[in-house]
């Protein structure tokens, strides 16, 4: 079946570092990822939607300049956090949706970040 | 605009025993309707889907669901509960504005042995 890799798994930084979280769909090509943040005991909520080769979409309250995301090949995304704050600290988790299977949404296994 | 709405955020069964975990959903049109689950510090796995075809929809571990349109539910069981089913569960619903995943706020399955 259909495979998102998301790595890396974990990370911890500090304060003000910028960091990369990559989804790659391995074996389908993700003409749209879907990234999402869910913190402590709450639900997933959409960040971001992003297709391959244009400008990713933000939801209302979500900073562009923030959480920089890049689509530019149908197997790869990346999310970086710039400028990361401990407020920051979520999982981060990706879902990739390849048009051919519209109901088709696989989800990579999540990255823990950790702002100190 | 799409919803679900989990009505609980917590059960708790015991080992053996059914599970029932309820969901509601609103839609403007028939939905795509989903059941996640998160096992801690885990990604999420697919349970199961229904996309129009049968309304009870069998899923993976003996999870199954039932579509029901005259009660817009899509309530998840299982007969008997097992200690490994102890997780974070979430009712999905397809439809968002950018073609993504609405998430319920999650019921946590808890097992008694």
């Amino acid at each position: 079946g259909a495979v998102v890799s998301q790595h890396p798994s974990r990370v911890i930084c500090k304060s003000g570092t910028s960091v990369k979280i990559e989804c790659r769909s391995l074996d389908f090509q993700a003409t749209t990822m879907f990234w999402y943040r869910q913190f402590p005991k709450q639900s997933l909520m959409l960040m971001a939607t992003s297709n391959e080769g244009s400008k990713a979409t933000y939801e209302q309250g979500v900073e562009k300049d923030k959480f920089l995301i890049n689509h530019a090949s149908l197997t790869l995304s990346t999310l970086t956090v710039t400028s990361a704050h401990p407020e920051d600290s979520s999982f981060y988790i990706c879902s990739a949706r390849e048009d051919r299977a519209y109901y088709g949404y696989t989800f990579g296994s999540g990255t823990r970040l950790t702002v100190v | 605009a799409q919803s679900v709405t989990q009505l609980d955020s917590h059960v708790s069964v015991s080992e053996g025993t059914p599970v029932l975990l309820r969901c509601n959903y609103s839609s403007s049109y028939s939905p795509s309707l989903f059941w996640y689950v998160q096992h801690p510090n885990k990604g999420l796995q697919l349970l199961l889907k229904y996309t129009s075809a049968a309304t009870l929809v069998k899923g993976i571990n003996g999870f199954e669901a039932e579509f029901k349109k005259s009660e817009t539910s899509f309530h998840l069981t299982k007969p008997s509960a097992h200690m490994s089913d102890a997780a974070e569960y979430f009712c999905v619903v397809s439809g968002g504005s950018q073609g993504n995943l609405i998430f319920g706020k999650g019921t946590k399955l808890s097992v008694k042995p």
